[in-house]
């Protein structure tokens, strides 16, 4: 499986905007690049996903670089409910698997 | 509220009991897993289904053993377990295997051996 790296770690301060980087230089034509988030106490939360084309919606937005070796998870504005794990994810086609990786825990400051 | 369940949410077993957990969704998903999550380390992936049959075993201990009657549950039976498999079980369901579709999970089941 393709690997993914986060940073550990990001701050941010609350109704700013914050910017996930993924790094996943291994990349494949047919996977597909998703995002989830766990907040504390619960299980992963699915947030988006995208293969070629930037993607837009209620929750965030994810900018895909053109090679396709990284990828950006933008929250346009931070509240203090997106403190969380947040998990860069690579999904092949045609596999069952979905494998997480360690992420970056998001904090948020008020 | 994501359209998976799992009960119980909580359990304290003994290494001599055999229990076991529940996972429901009624969202017309055809795969299902099963993970674990440790004190400080990422989810580990355990066991997928697809069409009610069983398509990965990632070396989990037989001790651990799942079970899939139809497309809408799926059981994780525990039984003689250790104190180091006390964890976060989490289940969590998608349309198919795709890679274009996303996972939904539940709340978990924390577990705790002793």
């Amino acid at each position: 499986d393709a690997k993914t790296t986060q940073p550990n770690s990001m701050e941010s301060n609350e109704e700013e905007p914050v910017h996930l980087p993924c790094n996943h230089s291994t990349i494949s034509g047919t996977d597909y690049i998703h995002w989830y988030r766990q907040l504390p106490s619960q299980g992963p939360e699915y947030v988006i996903h995208g293969l070629t084309s930037n993607v837009n919606n209620r929750m965030a937005s994810l900018a895909i670089a053109e090679d396709r070796k990284s990828s950006t998870l933008i929250l346009h504005r931070a509240t203090l409910r997106d403190a969380a794990v947040y998990y860069c994810i690579l999904r092949a086609i045609n596999t069952d698997k979905l494998i997480f990786g360690t992420g970056t825990r998001l904090q948020v400051f008020p | 509220e994501t359209g998976v369940t799992q009960t119980p949410r909580h359990l304290v077993m003994g290494m001599t009991n055999k229990k076991s957990l529940k996972c429901e969704q009624h969202l017309g998903h055809n795969a299902m897993y099963w993970y674990k999550q440790s004190a400080k380390k990422p989810l580990e992936l355990m066991f997928v289904y697809s069409l009610e049959e069983r398509v990965e075993n990632n070396s989990v201990p037989s001790r651990f053993s799942p079970e899939c009657p139809n497309s809408s549950h799926l059981f994780l039976h525990l039984h003689t377990l250790q104190p180091e498999d006390s964890a976060l079980y989490l289940c969590a369901s998608s349309q198919d295997q795709s890679g274009a579709t996303e996972a939904f999970f539940g709340q978990g089941t924390r577990l705790t051996v002793v």
